[in-house]
């Protein structure tokens, strides 16, 4: 079936470092998404984009976040500084612009360790 | 406020028996409701999904029965298999840019 790639798979940084995580989103998808989990834990929403915008977000994706998809390549995550706090697994999802069923395709998750 | 709740936390069954998952939801204007599957260093997948116009949505093994008045839902799974163990979200979606709130997981593990 239809593929998110994500890269780092996992990353390790300390703490006050920048880090970005890349995401591949399915060829013909227009709607991506980060979400956060911790330990296997709930997913929990961060971000939304679509058409080179932000259309939602949620209290978890602070001022340090900030996304992008520059030229339809990578949908990046960045996180400057990062925070203990952000240590987690975050997924990347894409979806197909149907209007309230769009279904979700995940990546494997790029897990952030902030030392 | 957490919109999307699930139990139990944890569920073990035998093989063959029928594992029965439980959902909740707040927003009465969430319409979708996918449940999806992880296994250990995976990401989430899409199991089966119905929407609120429906109260039953089969596929296999797999079933879920939604109550919309009483805004519940649960997942059942017929004749468990080694395999199933994983951990099952539900998920809903209401009207906005298809954004998906998921619930905190049931971690299933069926026994040989």
């Amino acid at each position: 079936g239809p593929k998110v790639l994500q890269i780092p798979s996992h990353q390790i940084i300390d703490m006050g470092q920048m880090v970005t995580l890349n995401c591949d989103p399915v060829s013909n998808h227009l709607y991506f998404y980060w979400y956060k989990q911790i330990l296997g834990q709930q997913m929990e929403f961060l971000v939304n984009f679509y058409n080179g915008k932000v259309m939602e977000k949620s209290k978890l994706f602070k001022d340090q976040f900030s996304v992008e998809r520059p030229d339809g390549s990578y949908f990046t995550l960045k996180i400057q500084p990062t925070a203990l706090e952000d240590s987690a697994v975050y997924f990347c999802a894409s979806s197909f612009p149907q209007t309230n069923t769009g279904q979700l395709y995940f990546g494997e998750g790029s897990k952030l360790t902030v030392l | 406020q957490q919109q999307v709740r699930q139990s139990p936390q944890s569920l073990t069954v035998w093989e063959g028996e029928t594992a029965i998952l439980n959902c909740s939801y707040e927003d009465s204007t969430f319409n979708y409701f996918p449940w999806y599957q992880q296994f250990p260093g995976e990401g989430p997948a899409l199991l089966i999904s119905i929407r609120s116009v429906s109260d039953k949505k089969e596929d296999g093994r797999f079933t879920i029965f939604f109550n919309k008045r009483e805004k519940k839902l649960s997942l059942h799974i017929t004749d468990s298999q080694p395999g199933d163990s994983a951990t099952y979200f539900c998920a809903a979606s209401g009207s906005n840019y298809n954004v998906l709130y998921f619930g905190s997981g049931t971690k299933l593990t069926v026994e040989p």
